[in-house]
């Protein structure tokens, strides 16, 4: 099936520095990346759209400036988490649709962001 | 608020019985699918149910959808410990094609004790 990776798995990081988290399709082209962001025990909250080669489509109240998104090639995207702060601590996960199936996404493993 | 939400909130069974799972929402939909989450991880998908679909099979998996109630049920046979996770509906909206996003709810916390 199709494989979706990210890293890396866990970051800790100090407050002001930025962050980038890769997300990465092994095995087949994606047109479309999506970025989430999942507090504890909580669902899934859907930050930015990423379409390969042009810019990210936002969700209200996702600042793009902070959490910068890049979609360079068909089967990586970015995320660079900007001047992190402890509140920017949570798990992102990001997903990926391919070139066929127009519903299926597949998620990669997520990473683990701790901001101190 | 949450397009999906699914009740319970948390389900604890004896390994062996079966797992309901239940999942509401409001608006038209293309189709809905289920996502596993193991602890920590990212989400495994499950199986995608279309809109002009009431019933599918996947292994010990069994989706319904009800577009009138606007409600899915899982259901997981003979359960396992290994399928304790929690457990997650999306939705894709109607009528927005390959650049649909998926709505998730708030998930089910499903223990199989052994």
């Amino acid at each position: 099936g199709a494989v979706v990776s990210q890293h890396p798995s866990r970051v800790i990081c100090k407050s002001g520095t930025s962050v980038k988290i890769e997300c990465r399709s092994l095995d087949f082209q994606a047109t479309t990346m999506f970025w989430y962001r999942q507090f504890p025990k909580k669902s899934l909250m859907l930050m930015a759209t990423s379409n390969e080669g042009s810019k990210a489509t936002y969700e209200q109240g996702v600042e793009k400036d902070k959490f910068l998104i890049n979609h360079a090639s068909l089967t990586l995207s970015t995320l660079t988490v900007t001047s992190a702060h402890p509140e920017d601590s949570s798990f992102y996960i990001c997903s990926a649709r391919d070139l066929v199936g127009l519903y299926e996404q597949y998620f990669g493993p997520g990473t683990r962001l701790t901001v101190t | 608020s949450q397009q999906g939400e699914e009740d319970p909130q948390a389900l604890s069974i004896q390994e062996g019985e079966n797992a309901t799972m239940n999942c509401s929402y409001k608006t038209s939909i293309n189709n809905l699918q289920w996502y596993r989450q193991n602890s920590g991880r990212g989400l495994v998908h499950l199986i995608l149910i279309r809109s002009n679909e009431r019933e599918k099979h996947s292994g010990r998996l069994r989706v319904t959808l009800d577009t009138s109630k606007k409600s899915s049920s899982l259901l997981i046979t003979a359960s396992r410990a290994a399928d304790t996770a929690s457990y997650f509906c999306a939705t894709a909206p109607l009528g927005t094609g390959a650049n649909s996003k998926l709505t998730f709810g708030k998930g089910i916390t499903l223990s199989v004790r052994p």
